[in-house]
């Protein structure tokens, strides 16, 4: 069954350290995201992509935020400036589909603990 | 922006009991709406959705109901099992075509044989 797999799994850094998490998603899907959960808490929309640009973005998702499609098969977060309240588990999803909403699969996430 | 309640926060349930799981969304424009499940240290897993035009749906043991009126939708487990015991995510999506999915708090389920 194709799945959304994410590295690292888990990553530690300091506080300020740039920040790079990876994510393949399905192979067909055209719709790529990333999510964020704090500990405990609910999961919150980062940010959607389609058609290599960012389609939305929460508030979150503020300049220390990027993603990048470089290659057509990863999708990448980038935390340029990490701070201790960016700790949390990201999951990257995707879907295909267009037009009406449909399941979206998620990777297992990337636990990132600041320092 | 859309906001999403869900109650109880968690649910103890003997074994073949029913679960129910109830939310409340705010955006009358949200026309689809999934339930997730998460076991520990996984991602959210889709184990049914609905969309605006329909009232109710089920699959097996899981069913989910829509109240557009009121704007609530709730999940519905009969004979549960100690595998059913994970978090459990409702969520509900805008009408943007790109699926912002916004989730409410999460049930914690634990179900005792």
């Amino acid at each position: 069954e194709p799945e959304v797999t994410q590295t690292p799994s888990h990553q530690v850094t300091q506080m300020g350290q740039e920040v790079i998490l990876r994510c393949v998603p399905i192979s067909n899907h055209l719709y790529f995201y990333w999510y964020r959960q704090i500990l405990g808490q609910k999961v919150e929309f980062l940010v959607s992509f389609y058609n290599n640009e960012i389609s939305e973005k929460s508030e979150i998702f503020d300049d220390q935020f990027s993603v990048e499609r470089p290659d057509g098969s990863n999708f990448t977060l980038k935390i340029r400036s990490t701070k201790l309240e960016d700790s949390a588990m990201y999951f990257c999803a995707s879907r295909t589909g267009l037009g009406q909403a449909g399941e979206l699969f998620f990777g297992e996430g990337s636990r990132l603990t600041v320092l | 922006g859309e906001n999403v309640e869900q109650h109880p926060s968690t649910l103890s349930v003997q074994e073949g009991d029913s679960a129910v799981i109830k939310c409340t969304y705010s955006d009358s424009a949200s026309n689809y709406f999934p339930w997730y499940k998460q076991e520990l240290g996984k991602g959210p897993q889709l184990i049914i959705d609905i969309r605006s035009n329909v009232g109710e749906k089920k699959d097996q043991r899981i069913a989910v109901t829509l109240n557009k009126t009121a704007k609530h939708f709730s999940l519905h487990i009969t004979e549960t099992q100690p595998e059913d015991s994970a978090v459990y995510f409702c969520a509900a999506c805008p009408n943007t075509g790109f699926q912002k999915l916004v989730f409410g708090t999460g049930t914690r389920l634990l179900v005792s044989p």
